[in-house]
């Protein structure tokens, strides 16, 4: 079993839609969770941060987390194109002492105009 | 420049060549990383450097040999590289390695480099 699981889509949803992405993941002992979006050709970039289980909003993105569902959540209000990206969950774990950061496997969105 | 930079963006080598892929880091982080990312899999961590140190190697096989002369600059040297070794090969950076959490493990990303193995 995977740690983390991802829907790898792809998901394709209309402008100005609100687009869910999940993931699961086995490993309670995850503390740190987020969300990176990558763009073709470019590296992944860090979209949001959390740490505890609830909600935490910037803009038009609002990031969820139910560590008793072992299950977190990015929410995109009135989606646009420029949106069309692949968005990877990450988590982090202790293990040994260090911190490990685990990824989803991506979703690949497109926001159709 | 800004951020993290990589170099060549794009490389086709056959399994016999040695070639090296460049990275580096103008963020004054410590803590520098080399990923695999291949299609319909998550990315794999193949090395962590923090304050030029090597401090993991997930298993990865030695015709991938990691270098980090300072904490700005990572280099991965390859050689008698595998069709399967084809994928796209993301150096990051952080503040460390540090084991409190939070922002300190934020991992900002290059470009990449496309690799195709022939």
């Amino acid at each position: 079993q995977k740690e983390v699981e991802q829907d790898p889509g792809p998901l394709s949803v209309p402008e100005g839609a609100i687009v869910s992405l999940n993931c699961t993941y086995s490993n309670s002992a995850f503390q740190y969770f987020m969300w990176y979006r990558q763009y073709s050709r470019k590296g992944p970039e860090l979209l949001m941060y959390t740490y505890s289980s609830g909600n935490k909003e910037d803009g038009r993105f609002t990031a969820q987390v139910d560590k008793s569902s072992k299950y977190i959540s990015l929410f995109i209000r009135d989606s646009q194109p420029s949106d069309s990206a692949t968005y990877l969950c990450a988590m982090i774990r202790i293990i040994q002492g260090a911190q490990k950061l685990v990824f989803g496997q991506g979703t690949r969105l497109t926001i159709n105009p | 420049e800004t951020g993290v930079t990589q170099t060549p963006r794009h490389l086709v080598m056959g399994m016999t060549n040695k070639k090296s892929l460049k990275c580096e880091q103008h963020l004054g982080h410590n803590a520098m990383y080399w990923y695999k990312q291949s299609a319909k899999k998550p990315l794999e961590l193949m090395f962590v450097y923090n304050f030029k140190e090597q401090t993991e190697n997930n298993s990865v096989p030695s015709r991938f040999s990691p270098e980090c002369p300072n904490s700005s600059h990572l280099f991965l040297h390859l050689h008698t590289l595998q069709p399967e070794d084809s994928a796209l090969y993301l150096c990051a950076s952080s503040q460390d390695r540090g084991l409190a959490g939070g922002p300190g493990e934020t991992q900002y990303f290059g470009p990449g480099t496309r690799l195709l193995v022939l």
